[in-house]
Parts: structure tokens; C-alpha cells; sequence
């Protein structure tokens, strides 16, 4: 049972460089997230999405673009990344209940 | 997003103690979620609560459901070892996750 797998599990980026953080899932759920962990924060939503070809904005937006193009893929991107985007980014899946993937971990210096 | 305020931000166990921690909103919620994380992995559903008043267990964990649906309990009894992590409250509407900052237990020496 793979779940909701994420890659990669680490990333070093400098200031100014792009990336995409790619997540899957395997239970067939309409619902996809992606969330971001700072220390003492909590997790906090970017974005989201409720099905095949749709994404919505969350609470931290700023900075992020996702897509959503099949059912069990959505996709982080940074278009120009800054160090205020060093973090932990979860991606989850599911609807009421989510299930969590394990990680990125993620530095901009 | 809505703000979950968690309490205690960390506890110390020791082995066999009972530990309580909770949660509480300003705003009402349809779902309250607890989950643990590990070092290094992604949050992992502990208990799932749908209804104010419900009171659910899931071996030594006891979770509530608030009557206002502003509020939700946990507690671990005779914790373990390995009961040591970051235990968050999550409240769910509209398939949208709020979580609580984390409340942080580790082993007393």
C-alpha cells in the first residue's frame, strides 16, 4: 500500500531557482493538498484541489502554483524560490479524513 | 485559515503516566481529527470525531468531540515510550483541514 508518495524527499535550492514537487496517490480520492510546516506553526494549507483539472488557493498561497492534470498527481511548483520558502511541505490526499505523504524537505539559501 | 489554539505546547511523560492535551476555536467544526507525527515522516491519523459529544477510543487514546464543536480532547493512558511525538488537533469543514499548532511529548529523564 503506497499511499501518498512524495519526491523528492530532500531539496537544496539557491535563491531564485525553480522546482516542482511532485506528489501521488493511490486511493483513487478527488481531494489533493499541499500544505507547508514551520517550526511551532502548525501545518498550513497552499493549495488544494477538489478534482481532475481544478485547483483552489489556501491560506499561504503567495509564491506557489500547482496543477492538477491526472486524478492522482498534483504538482507543487516554485517558479523563483526564496529562503522565506525553507520548510516541510506535506501533500495529502483524502476529503474529511486526508492521508499525509512524508515529506519534503525543502532549504532555499 | 481558522486558528486551532493546542495546549500544552510540550509535556514530559513518564512511562505509565495518563497525559491530556486539547484544542479549542473560535470557529465550529464538523469533523475534529487528532494526529501523531514522527520525526521525519508525515501525520498519521490517531482519531476521527463527527459528532459534538462523541467520545471514541482507539486503544489507550480517548478523544471528544466538544458540545459547542469548538473544542476536542485527547488522552493517552499509560504512555509508553514510543508514545513520544507531535500530537496535532486538526478541525475539518468544507474538506478543508485547520490545524493546531502541535503539542510536543517527550520522555522524562
Amino acid at each position: 500500500n503506497a499511499g501518498v508518495t512524495q519526491t523528492p524527499k530532500f531539496r537544496v535550492l539557491k535563491t531564485g531557482q525553480s522546482m516542482t514537487l511532485l506528489c501521488a496517490q493511490d486511493m483513487n480520492h478527488e481531494y489533493m493538498y499541499w500544505y507547508r510546516q514551520d517550526p511551532g506553526m502548525g501545518l498550513r494549507l497552499i493549495h488544494y484541489s477538489v478534482g481532475e483539472g481544478t485547483t483552489a488557493k489556501g491560506e499561504v498561497p503567495d509564491g506557489y502554483n500547482v496543477s492538477r492534470l491526472k486524478k492522482q498527481n498534483f504538482l507543487l511548483g516554485l517558479e523563483s524560490a526564496a529562503p522565506s520558502q525553507t520548510s516541510v511541505y506535506f501533500c495529502a490526499s483524502g476529503g474529511v479524513i486526508q492521508y499525509f505523504g512524508a515529506g519534503t524537505r525543502l532549504s532555499v539559501l | 485559515g481558522q486558528q486551532l489554539n493546542q495546549s500544552p505546547q510540550s509535556m514530559f511523560i513518564q512511562e505509565g503516566e495518563d497525559v491530556s492535551m486539547n484544542c479549542t476555536s473560535s470557529s465550529i467544526f464538523n469533523t475534529w481529527l487528532w494526529y501523531k507525527q514522527d520525526p521525519g515522516e508525515g501525520p498519521v491519523l490517531l482519531i476521527a470525531l463527527y459528532k459534538a459529544g462523541e467520545l471514541t477510543s482507539n486503544g489507550r487514546l480517548t478523544a471528544q468531540f466538544g458540545i459547542t464543536r469548538k473544542d476536542s480532547f485527547l488522552n493517552i493512558s499509560a504512555s509508553i515510550p514510543s508514545d513520544v511525538g507531535i500530537y496535532f488537533c486538526a478541525g475539518q469543514g468544507d474538506y478543508k483541514l485547520s490545524f493546531g499548532a502541535g503539542t510536543t511529548v517527550t520522555v522524562r529523564a
